[in-house]
C-alpha cells in the first residue's frame, strides 16, 4: 500500500503571508497523480490542486502552487497571500496509475489564518 | 445538478444495530468509494467499486458490507455497529478518465 506522510499537524499564518505544507510519499510506480484537498469547517472535501507525475512543470492554481520533486518523492503546497477562507485541514493524496483510481491520504495539516 | 449526495447526514445508533449509509451520484461515474475519517488518521478507504456488481476491499473493510446493483448507488452497511465505527463517512465517485474523485458531503455516525 502507498503511504503518504504529512508533518506539522497544525500551522498558523498571518493573513496575506505565505505558508508551505510538506508531503512525502512512498511508491514504486513511475506514473501517478498527486492531489491536495482542502477541508474547511463545513467538512466538504474540495480539490485544491493536482499534479501528474509525468509532468515536470509544477502545477499552479491562483494562489496555490506545488513544488513537486519526483526523485525525492516530495509534494509540497504553497499558499500565497493567505486569506481567512484558507483556514482548513489540508490533505495530501496519492493515486497510482494502476490502483483503480484509489486515493491514499496523509493525516492532514490544520492551517489557521490569523487576521 | 445534484452531483453526489449522502444520506443521512447525521446518524446516532446503538451498539449492535445494523445501519446503512446511502450514496447516490448523478454523473454515471464508474468508480465509487467509501472512506472513513478519524482524527489523526486522515481518510482511509473502506471499500470501492469499479463498476456495477464489482466491489473490492480497501484498507479498513472489517465490519462493513457494500453492494452496487446500480451504477449510481453505493450503499455502505454496518451489520452490527461498534463504538469504534463512530466516524465521519465520505462517499466519492470518479469517472476514471481524469483521475479525480468527487466527494459527497459526508455522514457523521455516532455509535453509542
Amino acid at each position: 500500500a502507498q503511504t503518504v506522510t504529512q508533518s506539522q499537524p497544525e500551522m498558523s499564518v498571518q493573513e496575506a503571508e505565505t505558508v508551505t505544507l510538506s508531503c512525502t510519499y512512498d511508491t514504486s510506480e513511475n506514473n501517478y497523480y498527486l492531489f491536495w484537498y482542502k477541508q474547511p469547517p463545513s467538512r466538504q472535501m474540495i480539490l485544491v490542486i493536482r499534479q501528474e507525475a509525468y509532468k515536470q512543470q509544477n502545477a499552479t492554481e491562483n494562489r496555490f502552487s506545488v513544488n513537486f520533486q519526483k526523485a525525492a518523492k516530495s509534494f509540497s503546497l504553497k499558499i500565497s497571500d493567505s486569506q481567512l477562507g484558507d483556514t482548513a485541514m489540508y490533505f495530501c493524496a496519492f493515486m497510482g496509475d494502476y490502483g483503480n483510481n484509489r486515493l491514499a491520504f496523509g493525516k492532514g495539516n490544520q492551517v489557521v489564518v490569523i487576521p | 445538478d445534484a452531483g453526489i449526495t449522502q444520506s443521512p447526514r447525521y446518524k446516532i445508533t446503538e451498539t449492535g444495530r445494523q445501519v446503512t449509509l446511502m450514496c447516490h451520484q448523478t454523473w454515471s461515474h464508474s468508480y465509487m468509494f467509501w472512506y472513513r475519517q478519524d482524527l489523526g488518521h486522515g481518510l482511509r478507504l473502506i471499500y470501492y467499486s469499479a463498476a456495477a456488481d464489482i466491489t473490492d476491499k480497501g484498507e479498513v473493510p472489517d465490519g462493513y458490507v457494500v453492494s452496487r446493483s446500480k451504477t449510481e448507488n453505493f450503499p455502505l452497511t454496518l451489520e452490527s455497529a461498534t463504538r469504534s465505527q463512530t466516524s465521519v463517512y465520505f462517499c466519492a465517485s470518479s469517472d476514471g478518465g481524469n483521475h479525480e474523485q468527487y466527494f459527497g458531503p459526508g455522514t457523521r455516525l455516532t455509535v453509542t
